[in-house]
């Protein structure tokens, strides 16, 4: 079955404790991208990439870290969480990068930072 | 850069009614898509559409891209509808979210 993974589904953690969620997609999609949904600011685009070792900021890059070391997998690394950054995210990918082909997510992974 | 403004923010309609959804957008895309995130969270591409008009069952969705704006019609609302729709754009390789469209269908 075609799907972008995402784990863990829930994570609580502590502020400053490193943590990395990662992504997967078996789709062989080229445009891999990261957002966090917080209420009544809709999704925001944290990182994107067109493809490997292509990386690039989107609007809310702060705090955030990302590698494209492979085609498939997409992780986002929160070097030291801060309680600003609980949030719902989600990974999304697609076949091309020009927003052309339907962006395919990730079920979300809910994180609690205290 | 650029704003996207969806509208209205929340809409509650019967069963069986029709809707239609707006999209706003402050300057030229390259491309549009339409999602529906339903109650368990789940996000689902609805439309690819940067131009035109293209139905799919009971949902179809048109864009104007000359006057910057898209719609997105819901017909005979079933409650499996309900949940938040979003418009989003891509500009330079970023994509860019509305605040979405919550939509309650009542039974």
């Amino acid at each position: 079955e075609a799907q972008v993974t995402q784990n863990p589904r829930y994570l609580i953690t502590v502020t400053g404790k490193k943590l990395t969620v990662t992504c997967s997609q078996n789709m062989n999609h080229e445009y891999m991208s990261w957002y966090r949904q917080d209420p009544g600011l809709g999704l925001r685009q944290i990182y994107y990439s067109m493809n490997v070792e292509v990386t690039d900021k989107g609007d809310v890059p702060e705090g955030y870290k990302v590698s494209r070391k492979e085609k498939r997998n997409f992780p986002l690394i929160l070097e030291s969480p801060s309680p600003n950054q609980t949030s719902l995210y989600f990974c999304a990918s697609s076949r091309t990068g020009s927003f052309n082909s339907p962006l395919h997510f990730g079920n979300g992974t809910r994180l609690t930072v205290t | 850069g650029i704003q996207v403004e969806q509208s209205p923010p929340d809409l509650i309609l019967q069963e069986g009614a029709n809707s239609t959804l707006r999209c706003n957008f402050s300057d030229s895309v390259n491309n549009l898509q339409w999602f529906h995130q339903n109650p368990w969270g789940q996000l689902i591409n609805l439309f690819y559409i940067p131009s035109g008009t293209k139905q799919n069952g009971r949902l179809s969705a048109t864009t104007v891209a000359t006057e910057r704006y898209s719609l997105l019609y819901i017909s005979s609302s079933q409650t499996t509808d309900s949940g938040v729709y979003f418009c989003a754009v891509e500009r330079g390789g970023k994509i860019i979210f509305g605040k979405g469209t919550r939509l309650h269908i009542l039974p």
